[in-house]
């Protein structure tokens, strides 16, 4: 089946510096690449997905690449705030979804 | 719409107990999912579902069993519970088309002792 690994697993980043999430998938079927922003005590909320045909997409200050040759996908958030502190999960899917083991970003005001 | 509900928020099992824990969407989606969640883990894919009367096991299914009566409900039962059942179970659904977005319910918290 699809394993996905996620680095790093902690991240702490001054506030408005950017911060840059990677994940690695092993199934080249995989053609699906959502991310996940899982605040404490709190659902997983999806926040930017791509697809297998796509190279990079962005919404506002997030921005997900896809490398399909390398299969590894990257989240970067940039001007990050105080509010962009949570854990974040990357998943791969061929059907279903693979999540990584998650990264707890940290914003130091 | 209400979305992805769960019941209960939060239960105590004694080991060997037996609950099951409800999830409902009103969103008309045909695939519903299970997954559970370890203090600082990702999530565990337990059983799915891709319509009613069709249940399948996912990466964790030992200790769980799960019927689809309906396009809403997807109830997951626990027979016997065990400490190592202890985690937060999420329930999550999507509909079909070319959007593959997964919506979670808020999370039962359960704790065996």
């Amino acid at each position: 089946g699809e394993n996905v690994e996620q680095h790093p697993s902690t991240l702490s980043v001054q506030e408005g510096d950017s911060a840059v999430i990677k994940c690695t998938y092993s199934d080249s079927a995989s053609n699906y690449f959502p991310w996940y922003k899982q605040e404490l005590g709190k659902r997983p909320q999806l926040i930017i997905d791509i697809r297998s045909n796509v190279g990079e997409k962005k919404d506002q200050r997030i921005a997900v690449t896809l490398n399909k040759t390398a299969k590894h996908f990257s989240l970067h958030i940039t001007e990050t705030q105080p509010e962009d502190s949570a854990v974040y999960f990357c998943a791969a899917s061929i059907g279903r979804l693979t999540f990584g083991t998650g990264t707890r970003l940290t914003i130091i005001p | 719409n209400a979305g992805v509900t769960q019941t209960p928020k939060f239960r105590i099992l004694k080991i060997g107990q037996s609950m099951t824990l409800q999830c409902t969407q009103d969103m008309n989606h045909n695939y519903m999912y299970w997954y559970r969640q370890d203090p600082g883990m990702g999530l565990k894919l337990i059983y799915y579902s891709v319509g009613a009367g069709i249940t399948d096991k996912g990466e964790v299914p030992n200790g769980y069993n799960v019927s689809r009566s309906t396009t809403e409900d997807f109830p997951l039962r626990l027979e016997l519970a065990a400490p190592s059942q202890t985690s937060v179970y999420f329930c999550a659904s999507k509909g079909t088309g070319k959007r593959e977005t997964q919506y979670f319910g808020p999370g039962t918290r359960l704790l065996v002792l």
